[in-house]
């Protein structure tokens, strides 16, 4: 599959700090999603992002579909404990949509009361 | 709500043996994954179906197989299970190949 290059890799900052994460890509994406993955359990999805410069608010979330198609941002605003986990950036080529979605490596992020 | 459960929690079985993971949804979805995860690598795609006995490669498919005989249930098979396969097996579903992904709590098999 096409490689998400997602990062940073790891955060860890205090309650109240906002977080910002990216998933970038030499290709073109039809779709780019993000979703949350809690310990022990499967993801879960936040944000599903379906147009360029589309930008979707899920409460204190905020993601955006890059202009160019090949790139994505999620924002966490005002952060607390339970945003823990890790978040990956999913997409599906724009080239390949007979295909499944394509994964990041994920973003672990820990927060400190 | 779409529900997809995974049979097993977490499993342990021995180098060379068979195992079936199962994985059963309950939307009436055409498509069905199966992903591995391993730390440092994300979810990686071995196999998905897009309708009943259909079946497409995924990524990493080597020493995987997969049967769907209902459209419900999506079952992934080691043929021979070996330690590098020791892993989180997260199985999924959507009405859509591009979006809408709904995925299981997990099978964490440990191959010893």
């Amino acid at each position: 599959g096409q490689q998400l290059n997602q990062s940073p890799q790891s955060m860890f900052i205090q309650e109240g700090e906002d977080v910002s994460m990216n998933c970038t890509s030499s290709s073109i994406f039809n779709t780019w999603l993000w979703y949350k993955q809690d310990p022990g359990e499967g993801p879960v999805l936040l944000i599903a992002l379906y147009k360029a410069g589309e930008l979707t608010s899920n409460g204190r979330l905020t993601a955006q579909f890059g202009i160019t198609r090949k790139d994505s941002f999620l924002n966490i605003s005002a952060s607390i404990p339970s945003d823990v986990g890790i978040y990956f950036c999913a997409g599906q080529l724009a080239s390949n949509s007979g295909y499944a979605l394509n994964f990041g490596k994920g973003t672990s992020l820990l927060v400190t009361p | 709500d779409v529900k997809v459960t995974q049979s097993s929690r977490y499993l342990v079985k021995r180098t060379g043996e068979k195992v079936f993971l199962e994985c059963v949804q309950d939307m009436d979805h055409e498509n069905m994954f199966w992903y591995r995860q391993d730390p440092g690598l994300g979810l990686r795609l071995i196999y998905f179906s897009y309708d009943v006995k259909m079946k497409e490669k995924g990524d990493i498919p080597e020493g995987y197989s997969v049967s769907r005989e209902k459209k419900e249930r999506f079952s992934l098979i080691l043929e021979s299970a070996s330690t590098n396969q020791t892993s989180m097996y997260l199985c999924a579903s959507s009405l859509y190949l591009g979006y809408g992904y709904t995925f299981g709590s997990g099978t964490r098999l440990t191959v010893v």
